[in-house]
């Protein structure tokens, strides 16, 4: 069974579009997050939300718009798409206290979107 | 704002050599995570080390915490062809922050 999932696995767009991507997780954790990993590797958080709350927005541009509709999902919309938001976005999932078979906040990331922007 | 940083950044290692990994963070945190990537692959969790002194080992891998140098490494032992990947050191104090990656080459 797959813990983290990701849809699409590929998006090819271009400049100026609009596209969202899905996650969904079937831990039964409650906390869900989006990074950023660019051509180096360097892997950004992006937001983080708990419960469906939002607890950690870093420094994103407001064309990006998370929405967690219930605690196993974090879909991420980003408008008008541009050539530098090209990077493989991973969602990942945790779970504070060391329940669901996860450990104080150990990640679990999902497959990864690999987003082009032509 | 805490800093992670990783180094080497890169590493090619001959087959059935030692070497040791360093990630070093600004802040205090007992929370320190390792995780491996493949390439065009996604992240998996190899090690959660949670308090000083706390030592993790699997297979040729063995990572150690030290909170007070605010220090952890991993050390790799008679390294193989398949231990070549990607690995992050992160750091939760409050979020969770990555390192820059480790790029490990294991030649023959």
């Amino acid at each position: 069974d797959t813990a983290v999932s990701q849809t699409p696995k590929y998006l090819v767009t271009q400049m100026g579009n609009d596209k969202s991507i899905k996650c969904e997780q079937n831990l039964g954790h409650d906390t869900m997050y989006w990074y950023k990993q660019d051509s180096k590797k360097f892997l950004k958080i992006m937001f983080s939300y708990n419960n469906k709350e939002l607890i950690i927005n870093e420094t994103v541009p407001n064309r990006f718009s998370p929405k967690s509709p219930d605690k196993a999902h974090l879909n991420l919309h980003i408008n008008s798409l541009e050539l530098g938001d090209s990077a493989v976005y991973f969602c990942a999932s945790s779970q504070e206290g060391g329940t669901s078979g996860s450990t104080f906040n150990e990640q679990f990331f999902g497959p990864g979107t690999r987003l082009t922007v032509l | 704002e805490l800093k992670v940083e990783q180094n080497p950044l890169f590493l090619s290692m001959q087959e059935g050599k030692n070497y040791t990994i360093y990630c070093n963070y600004s802040t205090t945190s007992d929370r320190l995570y390792w995780y491996r990537q493949d390439p065009g692959k996604s992240l998996e969790s190899l090690f959660v080390l949670l308090s000083n002194g706390a030592v993790k080992q699997e297979g040729r891998l063995m990572a150690s915490l030290d909170t007070k140098a605010r220090l952890s490494t991993l050390h790799i032992t008679a390294a193989v062809h398949d231990l070549s990947a990607t690995y992050f050191c992160a750091v939760d104090a409050g979020k969770s922050t990555f390192g820059d990656g480790t790029t490990l080459t294991v030649k023959p």
